[in-house]
C-alpha cells in the first residue's frame, strides 16, 4: 500500500508561471516531510524540508504543509526551463526510514 | 556537499550472470542505501545499512544481497541476474534515518 502518494503525476507550465505539486500521506506517524528534485541523469537531491504546520519558503520555492489532513504542497513561482525535472516527496516518522511518493514529472514550456 | 561516488554508471549482464555495483561516500555519513528507480514506482528501498558491517532489508530485497565492508563502502550483489533487474540504481547516504540523503549519480543495468 502506497503510504505516500503525488500529484499529478506530469505536469506541463509556461515559463513564468506557477507550479503547484501535491502530496498525501496516509500515515499518522510522518512527522517530517521533504521534497527532492531529480534532473535527467542525476540522482534526486533535496530542496526542503517542512516539519511544522503553515508555509516555509525558500527563494521561488515555498511548501505548505497540513498536519491535520496529512497533505503537503510544493509552490514553484516564476518557473524556470531548469525547474524541469521529476519531483519526489519524502516522509518520515521519528527515527524511521524515509517513504517516498512516486513522483511528478514537471515540464516548463519557454 | 556530500559525495557518492558509483561505479559502474552503466553495466549490460546476461540472464544469470553475477553482477557488482559499488558506492563510496566521503561524508562519514552512518547510514547508506540502494535503491532502485522505475517509471511509475519512484524509488524502492532494496537494502540498507548504519554501519560497517550492518545491513537492513529494505522493501524490495528479493534478488539482491548487500555489503558493507567499511564506513565508506557499500556494495549490492545480483547473483543470478534476471531481466525484471533491469533498472536505474541509486546509492545513497545519510547521517540517521530521518536526515537530508544525499544520492549519487546512479547505475543503469540491463540484463538480457
Amino acid at each position: 500500500q502506497q503510504k505516500v502518494q503525488q500529484s499529478p503525476e506530469s505536469l506541463s507550465v509556461p515559463e513564468g508561471g506557477m507550479a503547484s505539486l501535491n502530496c498525501t500521506s496516509s500515515d499518522r506517524n510522518f512527522q517530517y516531510f521533504w521534497w527532492y528534485r531529480q534532473h535527467s541523469g542525476e540522482g534526486p537531491k533535496a530542496l526542503m524540508s517542512i516539519f511544522s504546520d503553515g508555509d516555509k519558503k525558500e527563494g521561488r520555492f515555498t511548501a505548505h504543509l497540513n498536519k491535520a489532513s496529512l497533505h503537503v504542497s510544493l509552490h514553484i513561482r516564476d518557473s524556470q526551463p531548469s525547474d524541469s525535472a521529476l519531483y519526489f516527496c519524502a516522509a518520515s516518522a521519528s527515527n524511521y526510514q524515509l517513504i517516498w511518493g512516486s513522483g511528478t514529472k514537471l515540464i516548463i514550456k519557454p | 556537499e556530500a559525495a557518492v561516488t558509483q561505479s559502474p554508471r552503466n553495466k549490460v549482464t546476461v540472464t544469470g550472470g553475477n553482477v557488482t555495483l559499488s558506492c563510496r561516500q566521503t561524508n562519514s555519513h552512518n547510514y547508506m542505501y540502494w535503491y532502485r528507480q522505475d517509471t511509475g514506482h519512484g524509488l524502492r528501498l532494496i537494502h540498507y545499512s548504519y554501519g560497517a558491517g550492518n545491513l537492513q532489508i529494505g522493501d524490495v530485497p528479493d534478488g539482491y544481497k548487500a555489503t558493507r565492508t567499511t564506513q565508506e563502502d557499500f556494495f549490492l550483489l545480483l547473483e543470478l541476474a534476471s531481466p525484471s533487474q533491469t533498472s536505474l540504481y541509486f546509492c545513497a547516504s545519510s547521517e540517521d534515518r530521518d536526515t537530508e540523503v544525499f544520492f549519487g549519480k546512479g547505475t543503469r543495468l540491463t540484463v538480457v
